[in-house]
C-alpha cells in the first residue's frame, strides 16, 4: 500500500526555467509533508516542508504547494539551476498520531540542463 | 556543520553470512532512525529510538534484524543472516525530536550500501 506517490520518475528542464515535482498521497492523516533532495552517494538532505494548515511555503526558489482537498502537493524550483539535478523525495508524517515518523514516495530524478 | 556520522560506507558480504553497521547521531538529537532504501524506491522506516528506547519497529524483520541503541547516543543495525533481498542502502537519521507535536527534522548520514552476494 503505497501511501505516497511520485508518479515522475524523472523530469528534465532546462536552465533557469521551473521545474515542478509532483507527489499525491493517500492517507487523510498526514498533516505534515516535506521535501528532501538527494545526490549520488549522500544521505537525504532536506529542503522544504510545510503543515496542513498552509497551503503554500517558499523558501528562496523553493515554494511548496499543498492541495488538501486533492490530496497533491507540489515543488516548484524557480529558477531551476544544473546544480539542482538530484533525487527528490516527497515525505509525510501524521505527527498528531504517529509523531515523527515519514512515509516516503519514490522518488523523481531532476535533471537541469545548461 | 554537526554530521550524522555511518560506517562503513560499503559492505559486500555473502548470503547467511551476519553485517552489522554504525551510526553517530549529532549530538545531543534524542530521536535516531534507521531506514532501508531499496534502489528505485523512497527510504522505508525499520526502526526509531527515542533515547535509547525503541518507539517502532513494526517494518523491522526481527528474525533477522537487530538494532540497539544501549547508551541513548551511537547505534548499531544487526542483520543474521544477510539474504539476497537485503542489498540495499541502509540510511540512519537524527532529529532533536522530543514532543509529539513537532517540526524537527530528521537529518540524514550518508548511508551504508549494502551488496549480498
Amino acid at each position: 500500500d503505497q501511501q505516497v506517490k511520485q508518479n515522475s520518475p524523472s523530469l528534465s528542464v532546462q536552465e533557469g526555467r521551473i521545474s515542478i515535482l509532483n507527489c499525491d498521497y493517500t492517507n487523510s492523516m498526514f498533516d505534515y509533508f516535506l521535501w528532501y533532495k538527494k545526490y549520488p552517494a549522500e544521505g537525504p538532505t532536506f529542503l522544504i516542508s510545510i503543515s496542513s494548515i498552509k497551503d503554500k511555503n517558499e523558501d528562496g526558489r523553493f515554494t511548496v504547494f499543498l492541495n488538501k482537498s486533492a490530496k497533491h502537493l507540489s515543488l516548484h524550483i524557480v529558477p531551476s539551476q544544473p546544480g539542482d539535478s538530484a533525487v527528490y523525495f516527497c515525505a509525510a508524517s501524521e505527527r498528531e498520531t504517529s509523531g515523527s515518523r515519514l512515509t516516503f514516495g519514490e522518488g523523481t530524478q531532476l535533471t537541469v540542463n545548461p | 556543520e554537526a554530521e550524522v556520522a555511518q560506517s562503513p560506507r560499503y559492505k559486500i558480504t555473502e548470503k547467511s553470512q551476519a553485517v552489522a553497521f554504525w551510526c553517530d547521531p549529532i549530538s545531543g538529537h534524542a530521536t535516531l532512525y534507521w531506514y532501508r532504501q531499496i534502489l528505485g524506491q523512497g527510504p522505508e522506516l525499520l526502526v526509531q529510538f527515542q533515547d535509547e528506547s525503541v518507539v517502532d519497529d513494526s517494518q523491522l524483520p526481527k528474525d533477522r534484524f537487530s538494532a540497539e541503541r544501549l547508551k541513548g547516543v551511537d547505534s548499531t543495525l544487526k542483520i543474521q543472516p544477510a539474504e539476497l533481498g537485503d542489498s540495499a542502502m541502509y540510511l540512519c537519521a537524527s532529529s532533536p525530536y522530543r514532543d509529539k507535536i513537532s517540526t524537527d527534522t530528521q537529518y540524514f548520514g550518508p548511508g551504508t550500501r549494502l551488496t549480498v552476494l
